[in-house]
């Protein structure tokens, strides 16, 4: 299975922006896949955020603020979570997500720190 | 409101088995596909298996990491939704969840968990 990397942690002070990266191996092209995000916090199961496959083809979650949005970096071969407006409750662990076959494959997640 | 609650979980020795549900309400559970993932402790996420609705042949799915040792399977006359864990190993510890497969790929509803430890 392929394997997604997010970094292992990133830290934004509030009202800051936060920008998380999903890459996919290079043998995995990620204009072919939709993007999942999932948020979760200790205690807590995974919430779903939203996925992004294209501007004409991306989803939010119910309830979810628009302030979460994604987007891809082809030449990076990344899927990008960004977060505008942090806030200290967006603090938590994200896990980005694909489905490559008859499989689904999680990222390791990355913990976001707001300072 | 839909509801996932996952039970059965507890302390198993290695070798030995157990069989964790996944009770649904609040959606027509029937017509979905439904998934285990598991969490060790401080990890990540990790996909264990689906099953497909009646319409889609039930058909099953698991990660590499467990075929061949875990079963999913389901009971739509109760709206439950199974995980037979055999020969289970220390590295099998972890709190698994259940969640349903929505429209475009999503798992927007998942379950609080039950955890399952692997000692002896």
């Amino acid at each position: 299975q392929p394997v997604l990397t997010q970094p292992p942690s990133s830290s934004a002070s509030p009202g800051e922006s936060a920008r998380l990266t999903c890459t996919l191996p290079s043998d995995i092209n990620v204009g072919s896949y939709n993007i999942y995000w999932y948020q979760q916090k200790p205690g807590s199961p995974p919430r779903y955020l939203l996925y992004y496959y294209s501007d004409s083809d991306k989803g939010q979650g119910s309830g979810v603020p628009s302030r979460f949005s994604g987007s891809k970096d082809a030449s990076a071969n990344t899927g990008i979570l960004l977060i505008s407006g942090l806030q200290s409750e967006d603090e938590a662990d994200y896990y980005c997500m694909i489905w490559p076959s008859n499989a689904v494959v999680f990222g390791g997640g990355t913990k976001l720190t707001v300072l | 409101e839909v509801q996932l609650v996952e039970s059965g979980g507890g302390l198993v020795q290695p070798g030995g088995s157990l069989k964790l549900s996944c009770a649904a309400s609040g959606f027509t559970f029937s017509g979905s596909a439904m998934h285990w993932v598991r969490q060790a402790s401080g990890k990540g996420l990790e996909w264990v298996g689906r099953i497909r609705s009646k319409a889609n042949s039930y058909a099953t799915a698991y990660a590499a990491s467990v075929k061949g040792r875990f079963t999913i399977s389901r009971d739509d006359s109760k709206n439950t939704a199974y995980l037979q864990m055999n020969s289970l190993k220390t590295e099998d510890t972890a709190v698994y969840y259940c969640t349903r497969r929505a429209a475009a790929g999503v798992f927007d509803y998942w379950g609080q968990g039950t955890l399952v430890t692997v000692s002896s």
